[in-house]
């Protein structure tokens, strides 16, 4: 089944603590990207990926990092998460060639809560 | 830079109403347009999209035209169902094709 794959999807963490929220795409997508979700302010992009090896910053980028080494994986780092980063997250992916032009296919999403 | 502005809800509807959900945009170049369903619980899904001006993407019913004029992507349904309660936002991808920004959400109430 063509899914995209989000672990975990539910994360309890304290200020500080490093935490790496993984993507996985079985579809040979090129573009894949994250957001996250906060009531009133729909989704915003953090980072986008339009092949591996290519990585660029969205729109909230501070205190994110990510990386792409193979074309199905494009994990979400938090390196010190603060509490302003509890929100909901979702990784898409979509076909090469448009980025997000295409149809973007998204995962359940991770709820992380940073106390 | 590029924005969505979405009518702001909720919007609360009995079954076999009309419903519209506003949508206006603002972008350099020539943007595609989307609509984006997220049912409880659930990520989002693709429910239509235009891809240039004129253009009418339509799906389950859903309909929405790309209005280059009055730069506007609004989403209609003749009749709506219970089973069409759900968040909808509207988005725009940049013609670089890079980044997707998405309007605020607008939550669907369906009562029966």
């Amino acid at each position: 089944e063509a899914q995209v794959t989000q672990n975990p999807r539910y994360l309890i963490t304290v200020t500080g603590k490093k935490l790496t929220v993984t993507c996985s795409q079985n579809m040979n997508h090129e573009y894949m990207s994250w957001y996250r979700q906060d009531p009133g302010l729909g989704l915003r992009q953090i980072y986008y990926s339009m092949n591996v090896e290519v990585t660029d910053k969205g729109d909230v980028p501070e205190g994110y990092k990510v990386s792409r080494k193979e074309k199905r994986n494009f994990p979400l780092i938090l390196e010190s998460p603060s509490p302003n980063q509890t929100s909901l997250y979702f990784c898409a992916s979509s076909t090469s060639g448009q980025g997000s032009r295409d149809t973007q296919y998204f995962g359940p999403g991770t709820r992380l809560t940073v106390l | 830079g590029d924005s969505v502005t979405q009518m702001e809800g909720p919007v609360t509807l009995s079954e076999e109403a009309f419903l519209t959900i506003n949508c206006t945009y603002t972008a350099t170049g020539y943007p595609s347009l989307f609509w984006y369903v997220q049912y409880p619980g659930e990520g989002l899904q693709l429910l239509l999209k235009a891809t240039k001006a004129d253009d009418k993407g339509s799906n389950k019913g859903f309909e929405a035209t790309y209005r280059k004029e009055t730069t506007s992507f609004h989403l209609e349904k003749g009749s709506v169902q219970v089973s069409d309660s759900a968040v909808y936002f509207c988005a725009l991808a940049s013609g670089s094709a890079r980044q997707l920004t998405f309007g605020s959400g607008t939550q669907l109430t369906v009562l029966p």
